[in-house]
């Protein structure tokens, strides 16, 4: 069965630090991959997303996120992050030629001090 | 660009009442779906959609019940509301229901029940 960790509950970083967030994903063969932001009452909307190819993806804000089969990983990252960037990140993952059904890691609340 | 809306925002319900929460999209996507969301656990899947007509169960369907007799609504009922179903509601869509699809979702619902 798919599952996603994000192994960190709450990161607080200061405002121009870089960010990483952490997304683990157990599945049998390589999954879609998505990270998605949410602003305090809000929906989610999709920062970006890996299908195949360049392991590298570029998505939105100045976000990427970079897979690694061999650990399972899709970590998210920021060089420089700002005020607005305090939210909280799901990533999550979906079965190729399945039906489009996501499943959720519990999410990373992140803080950004000034 | 209303995108996905859902209603209401905020609802408080008492044990044993039943409500709707109402979804609709204006974007003529085919594939919609209700998911819950629970602190500490992420997005779980209640039921979806890949057409009018079709619906079928997620991860966590019980005490729910959707109909989709239309293309732009997706309506969630609650049957006979537990505690246990307090939590917030986001109602998503995307163009079709093959994995990979950009999900977008509402704003999100919230729902107490006393």
């Amino acid at each position: 069965a798919q599952s996603v960790t994000q192994p960190d509950i709450h990161i607080t970083v200061s405002e121009g630090a870089s960010l990483e967030l952490r997304c683990n994903y157990s599945y049998g063969a390589t999954p879609y991959l998505f990270w998605y932001v949410q602003s305090p009452g809000q929906g989610l909307q999709l920062l970006l997303k890996y299908f195949s190819g360049d392991t590298l993806v570029q998505g939105i804000k100045g976000f990427e996120a970079e897979f690694k089969r061999s650990q399972s990983s899709f970590n998210l990252r920021k060089p420089s992050v700002h005020w607005s960037d305090a939210a909280e990140y799901f990533c999550a993952v979906g079965a190729p030629g399945g039906y489009n059904k996501l499943i959720f890691g519990a999410g990373t609340r992140l803080a950004v001090h000034p | 660009n209303a995108g996905v809306t859902q209603t209401p925002k905020f609802q408080v319900l008492k044990t044993g009442q039943s409500m709707t929460l109402q979804c609709a999209q204006d974007m003529n996507h085919e594939y919609m779906s209700w998911y819950r969301q629970d602190p500490g656990m992420g997005l779980r899947l209640i039921h979806y959609s890949v057409g009018a007509g079709i619906t079928d169960q997620g991860e966590v369907p019980n005490g729910y019940n959707v109909s989709r007799s239309t293309t732009e609504d997706f309506p969630l009922r609650l049957l006979s509301a537990a505690p246990s179903q307090t939590s917030v509601y986001f109602c998503a869509s995307s163009v079709t229901g093959e994995a990979g699809n950009t999900i977008y979702f509402g704003e999100g619902s919230w729902l107490t029940v006393v």
